[in-house]
């Protein structure tokens, strides 16, 4: 099946650092999506994109859908430690079984 | 509101054991999916289902089968457990592509142990 490679797998950070992650794929998303992970929990959508080269906020966190439709980007400005989970992509490709494609995940922890 | 609701939170089976893994969502959803999480592996599909009555088969199906009777519930099943099943089960729910924005609403999961 289609492959998303997500890196990084886990990021060691300060409280107030920017954090940057991304997606890549093999082929062409129509959607990208952006997942977080809290212990104990299932993935909470963060945000949605739809098109080609979209740039996406939501509060602190930025997200971009890639012009090659290929890749996507997910940015977290200051960090808190709320933050700390794992974050996932997920790509959709077409309507009908409305199926997602997830990445692996980014272990994002916040060092005191 | 409670969204997507899944039972039980925990189970530990034996080896050979079998069991039903329910899922009910309360958002009149046509599309429901099975995903098993397993570390360094994010989630995989394992069965879903694009509306009452209908099931078909994800990524890593064998071992496993579902059922969608109703609009609201999915059930996973397993008819023998094995260890390599041993895993977070989470269920999933959407209105689709063109309601939905292909946005999948998840459980908090059932944890599952097979000795």
């Amino acid at each position: 099946g289609q492959q998303l490679n997500q890196s990084p797998q886990s990021m060691f950070i300060q409280e107030g650092e920017d954090v940057s992650m991304n997606c890549t794929s093999s082929s062409i998303f129509n959607t990208w999506l952006w997942y977080k992970q809290d212990p104990g929990e299932g993935p909470v959508l963060l945000i949605a994109l739809y098109k080609a080269g979209e740039l996406t906020s939501n509060g602190r966190l930025t997200a971009q859908f890639g012009i090659t439709r290929k890749d996507s980007f997910l940015n977290i400005s200051a960090s808190i430690p709320s933050d700390v989970g794992i974050y996932f992509c997920a790509g959709a490709t077409n309507f009908g079984n409305e199926k997602l494609t997830f990445g692996t995940g980014t272990r994002l922890t916040i060092i005191p | 509101n409670a969204g997507v609701t899944q039972t039980p939170k925990f189970r530990v089976l034996k080896t050979g054991q079998s069991m039903t893994l329910l899922c009910a969502q309360d958002m009149n959803h046509e599309y429901m999916y099975w995903y098993r999480q397993d570390p360094g592996m994010g989630l995989r599909l394992i069965h879903y289902s694009v509306g009452e009555g209908t099931t078909a088969k994800g990524e890593v199906p064998d071992g496993y089968n579902v059922s969608r009777l109703k609009k609201q519930n999915f059930l996973l099943g397993l008819e023998s457990a094995a260890p390599s099943q041993t895993s977070v089960y989470f269920c999933a729910s959407t209105d689709g592509g063109r309601l939905g924005k292909n946005i999948q609403y998840f459980g908090a999961g059932t944890r599952l142990s097979v000795l």
